[in-house]
């Protein structure tokens, strides 16, 4: 199984500051056969369903505010948010579905 | 507008079983794979199984692998999962999700349904 890891766990950001996410992965997401990397990003706030922002580990999901946006490749991934907005504030999660079973990270949760 | 609807959560003892609906509008159901997704009370997210479109084909996480099983009706545009033989640490969150078209993402999710398990 791929292990997903999160860092940090929680994270307190003063509104209109860069909030940073990062996730690992126990192996390599990226497909050699297309060169895309098999890794996605959810928001879920409170008592919500989590919402897809990020997939491809960079293409913004329509209607995802561009101040989302997600890098990296191979095992190593990160969700920035440019200037943190109140309505930001959430948990986050990446997931890989290079292979089954598809796993996620442990979520990082996002404070003002 | 997509739409998914989960039903069929409640309350049930260890041993006991259940089945969860979920109902999809608003987009072809039979062009999309399908998905189970639980979270249990205060935790994070844990894939449980998939579907195909026609539901040939389906993969189980393996906590739940024999005890589960996923299935479809694309005539009535539903998707199940029968739960068998649960245990305390199933209680969580059911959601079901949308498969991408072109990957496992989820896209979009149900509102969930809660199962509980415990005498």
């Amino acid at each position: 199984d791929i292990v997903m890891t999160q860092s940090p766990d929680s994270l307190a950001v003063s509104l209109g500051e860069r909030a940073t996410i990062n996730c690992k992965s126990s192996q390599s997401v990226l497909y050699s056969s297309n060169n895309k990397n098999y890794l996605a990003w959810y928001q879920q706030k409170p008592a919500q369903p989590p919402k897809l922002l990020i997939y491809w580990a960079s293409t913004r999901e329509s209607g995802v505010p561009d101040r989302f946006s997600g890098s990296g490749s191979g095992a190593d991934f990160t969700l920035t948010i440019s200037s943190l907005q109140a309505e930001d504030v959430a948990v986050y999660y990446c997931q890989q579905y290079y292979s089954t079973p598809l796993t996620f990270g442990q979520g990082t949760k996002l404070e003002i | 507008e997509v739409q998914l609807v989960e039903s069929g959560g409640g309350l049930v003892q260890p041993g006991g079983s259940l089945r969860l609906s979920c109902a999809a509008s608003g987009f072809t159901f039979s062009s999309y794979w399908m998905h189970w997704v639980r979270q249990a009370p205060g935790k994070g997210l844990v894939w449980v199984s998939r579907v195909n479109t026609d539901g040939s084909s389906t993969v189980y996480a393996d906590s739940v692998k024999g005890r589960f099983t996923i299935s479809r009706d694309n005539a009535k545009n539903t998707l199940f999962l029968q739960m068998n033989s649960l245990r305390a640490e199933d209680t969580a969150v059911y959601y079901c999700a949308r498969s991408g078209l072109q990957g496992n993402w989820f896209d979009p999710w149900g509102q969930g349904t809660l199962v509980t398990v415990s005498s």
